[in-house]
C-alpha cells in the first residue's frame, strides 16, 4: 500500500533562518506531488507542485522553493524564513491528475 | 479570487441528526469535486468525491450532491456521530490541470453527544 512520510512535524525556526521540509512517498511511482500550506483560520493553498523529477511548477510568489531530487521525494525550502511563512505545511500525491489527493501528516512551522 | 468558497465557518449538530455542509464554486471548469475531514494538527483525510457528470454519490453515511446549474455541492452526514467532529474541506479541480485541488476555508463541524 501507499504512504507518505513528511517530517519534522513541528519545527520553530528564527526568522532569517533557513528551512527544509521533506517529504517521501512509498509504493507508487511517478506520482504528482504537491506542497500546500494553511494559515490560520485559513483554507489550504496549493503552493506547488511536480509531476516529474526535477519538474516544479510555483503557484505564488513567495519567500519559498521546492524541489524534486528523486521520483518520490519532494522538498520545501527557504533560504531566510520571514514571519509570515509561519503555518501548517501539507505534502500530497496523487496517482494522476484524476484522482484524489492522499495528505501527509503535516509540519506545523512557527518563525520567531 | 476565492474560487471555492465555504460560506459557513461552524456547524454545530446533535448526534444521530444530520450534518448538512454547504459549497459553493465560481469556476465552471471543475469536473470533480472532493471532499476532506481534518483534525487539529494532522493532514486531511479523503471522505468522498463526485463527477460533474453525476449529481449525487453516497458512501455509507456520506452524502454529496452537486448542483452544477447553481455550482453547489454539498456533504450530507447521516446520522451524525461525536466523532465526526472535525474541520471539513470543500475541494475542487479540473481536467488537465495537474491534479492541483483548489479549497475552501473549512467549516468546523461539531457533533454533541
Amino acid at each position: 500500500s501507499q504512504t507518505i512520510h513528511q517530517w519534522p512535524a513541528t519545527l520553530v525556526q528564527p526568522v532569517g533562518s533557513p528551512l527544509s521540509l521533506e517529504c517521501t512517498v512509498e509504493g507508487t511511482s511517478n506520482p504528482n506531488l504537491y506542497w500546500y500550506r494553511q494559515a490560520a483560520g485559513r483554507g489550504l493553498q496549493l503552493l506547488f507542485y511536480s509531476v516529474g523529477i526535477g519538474q516544479i511548477s510555483s503557484e505564488v510568489p513567495q519567500n519559498l522553493s521546492a524541489s524534486r531530487p528523486q521520483d518520490r521525494q519532494f522538498i520545501l525550502s527557504s533560504k531566510k524564513l520571514l514571519l509570515s511563512d509561519s503555518g501548517f505545511y501539507l505534502c500530497a500525491w496523487t496517482v494522476n491528475a484524476d484522482t484524489e489527493a492522499f495528505f501527509g501528516q503535516g509540519t506545523r512551522l512557527t518563525v520567531v | 479570487d476565492q474560487q471555492v468558497k465555504q460560506n459557513s465557518p461552524s456547524l454545530s449538530v446533535q448526534e444521530g441528526r444530520i450534518s448538512i455542509l454547504n459549497c459553493d464554486y465560481t469556476n465552471s471548469m471543475f469536473d470533480y469535486f472532493l471532499w476532506y475531514k481534518k483534525y487539529p494538527a494532522e493532514g486531511p483525510t479523503f471522505l468522498i468525491s463526485i463527477s460533474s457528470i453525476k449529481d449525487k454519490n453516497e458512501d455509507g453515511r456520506f452524502t454529496v450532491f452537486l448542483n452544477k446549474s447553481a455550482k453547489h455541492l454539498s456533504l450530507h452526514i447521516v446520522p451524525s456521530q461525536p466523532g465526526d467532529s472535525a474541520v471539513y474541506f470543500c475541494a475542487a479541480k479540473y481536467s488537465g490541470n495537474t491534479g492541483k485541488l483548489i479549497f475552501g476555508q473549512g467549516t468546523t463541524l461539531q457533533v454533541k453527544p
